[in-house]
C-alpha cells in the first residue's frame, strides 16, 4: 500500500514570497491533516479535512496560510506572504475514517521549509 | 488546551542497553493515546494507539504501558539498536474528535 505522499521536500524561499505543498494522501482515506513542526515543539495541527469539508481550522493563521482538498483526495496548503516564523516541517497525514480519536494517523514524509 | 508533556527531551543510550521516556498527559477526560517514531528525513511511523488503563503493547523491542489514573504513559526499548535513533512523539485527542495533541517529543540516540 503507497504512504502519505509529500512534494516538494524542502523548500527555500525569501520572506514575503509565497509557497505551496501538496499532500496525496492514502487513496481511501477520507480525512486530511496539515501539522506544522516548528524546531523544538511537537506538531501543531493546522486543519483538518473531512472528504473535502473543513472539520477544524481553529489554528490556521487565514491572513496568510490558505488549504483546499478538491475532490476529497489531494490537497494543497499555500502560504502568502511567508514570515520568517514559518519555517518549519509541515505534514500532511491522513485516515481511514473518523472515530473521535482511536484511528491511526498516517503521515508523510514532510516538506522542509525554509524562510530567508 | 491539552497539556502533553515528555522527558527526557533527549536522551543518549549505549547501544545493546536499554531504555524509556516518559509521556505524561492530563488524567481528566482520557481518551487515546498514541506513540509514533519519527526517524530524520522519514515520514513518523505509528507505534501504538493505546486506550484502556494497564494497557501493555509490544512491538518487537519496544513495548508500551499506559496509566490513565495518574496520566503518564512509559515507552520501553529493549536492547537498543542504533535503527532506534529517532525522536519519540507522544499524542492524544481532544475529547472525542481527532485533533491530536503532540508532545514536544524525546530525541533518543544510539551510540554505537
Amino acid at each position: 500500500e503507497a504512504g502519505v505522499a509529500q512534494s516538494p521536500r524542502y523548500k527555500i524561499i525569501e520572506k514575503r514570497q509565497s509557497v505551496a505543498f501538496w499532500c496525496n494522501p492514502i487513496s481511501g482515506h477520507a480525512t486530511l491533516y496539515w501539522y506544522q513542526q516548528i524546531l523544538g515543539q511537537g506538531p501543531k495541527l493546522l486543519i483538518q479535512f473531512q472528504n473535502n469539508g473543513v472539520v477544524d481550522d481553529s489554528q490556521l493563521p487565514k491572513d496568510r496560510f490558505s488549504a483546499e482538498r478538491l475532490k476529497g483526495v489531494d490537497s494543497t496548503l499555500k502560504i502568502q506572504p511567508a514570515k520568517l516564523e514559518d519555517s518549519a516541517v509541515y505534514l500532511c497525514a491522513s485516515s481511514l475514517e473518523p472515530t473521535g480519536g482511536w484511528e491511526t494517523q498516517y503521515f508523510g514524509p514532510g516538506t522542509r521549509l525554509l524562510v530567508l | 488546551i491539552l497539556n502533553v508533556e515528555q522527558s527526557p527531551q533527549s536522551l543518549h543510550v549505549q547501544e545493546g542497553d536499554s531504555t524509556n521516556f516518559t509521556c505524561s498527559f492530563p488524567s481528566s477526560n482520557f481518551y487515546a493515546l498514541h506513540w509514533y517514531r519519527w526517524e530524520t528525513a522519514k515520514s513518523p511511523e505509528a507505534l501504538f494507539v493505546m486506550t484502556l488503563n494497564g494497557d501493555e503493547k509490544k512491538k518487537g523491542r519496544i513495548s508500551a504501558t499506559l496509566n490513565t489514573k495518574e496520566g503518564y504513559s512509559y515507552l520501553y526499548i529493549k536492547g537498543s539498536q542504533p535503527e532506534d535513533s529517532a525522536t519519540y512523539l507522544c499524542a492524544l485527542p481532544h475529547f472525542g474528535n481527532e485533533k491530536l495533541t503532540f508532545g514536544t517529543g524525546t530525541r533518543l540516540t544510539i551510540i554505537p
